[in-house]
């Protein structure tokens, strides 16, 4: 079973921060934040993970909070191209791997 | 050039058919795995193999068989399809504990 839980919808302007959260309440000490987004019926694609720490990338920042129960993708300047499935997702460890659990997303609609 | 590829990208066939769907990448990752995303639009995993070693085994039936010849390319054979089974498969690809490159998906479709 998944391990976060989203919001099903948002919405939010054109130009305008996406703010989407997360809560993964049961999160271990080693396990990382994963997100990712699925656009239309396209293979899903990265855009960031972190530990603890926040972070940043070309795409969007992670903020996670300190008692890393909970952290917000943010997407600086939503276009419209942004409209799609976010899903975050707690990395699970395994033996010699790991494994990406797939929540039911939250489906972000961005606004002309 | 395609990181992760799958063919075919539609594949329409009747019940009790047996199929493949192949998955190729060139990253020189050395996990791939199977995801199923059905109607519901949910993501789940089906198998991992890493170096060629089965690594994750889901609650699938075994009429789901994976096959990896070399550790770039991960199939998907299915034995006597039904109805159920139609969903879009999903390949990715990572290197231990780094991200997964998805491909674009097989549509496949159970009549």
């Amino acid at each position: 079973d998944a391990k976060t839980t989203q919001p099903p919808s948002m919405d939010c302007a054109e130009g305008r921060a996406a703010n989407l959260p997360c809560n993964h309440s049961t999160i271990s000490g080693n396990e990382y934040v994963y997100w990712y987004r699925q656009i239309h019926s396209q293979g899903p694609q990265y855009i960031i993970h972190g530990l603890k720490n926040n972070e940043t990338n070309e795409m969007a920042s992670l903020i996670i909070t300190e008692d890393r129960k909970s952290s917000t993708l943010i997407l600086p300047h939503a276009t419209l191209r942004d409209t799609a499935v976010y899903y975050c997702i707690v990395r699970v460890s395994l033996d010699s791997s790991y494994k990406l659990i797939f929540g039911s997303g939250t489906r972000l609609l961005v606004r002309p | 050039d395609t990181a992760v590829s799958q063919t075919p990208k539609y594949l329409v066939t009747q019940m009790g058919n047996d199929k493949s769907i192949k998955c190729e990448q060139n990253l020189g990752h050395d996990t791939m795995y199977w995801y199923k995303q059905d109607s519901k639009k949910f993501l789940k995993i089906m198998f991992s193999y890493n170096n060629k070693e089965l690594i994750i085994n889901e609650t699938v039936p075994n009429r789901f068989s994976p096959k990896s010849p070399d550790k770039a390319h991960l199939n998907l054979h299915i034995n006597s399809l039904e109805l159920g089974d139609s969903a879009v498969y999903f390949c990715a690809s990572s290197q231990v504990q780094s991200r997964y490159t998805f491909g674009s998906g097989t549509r496949l479709t159970v009549v």
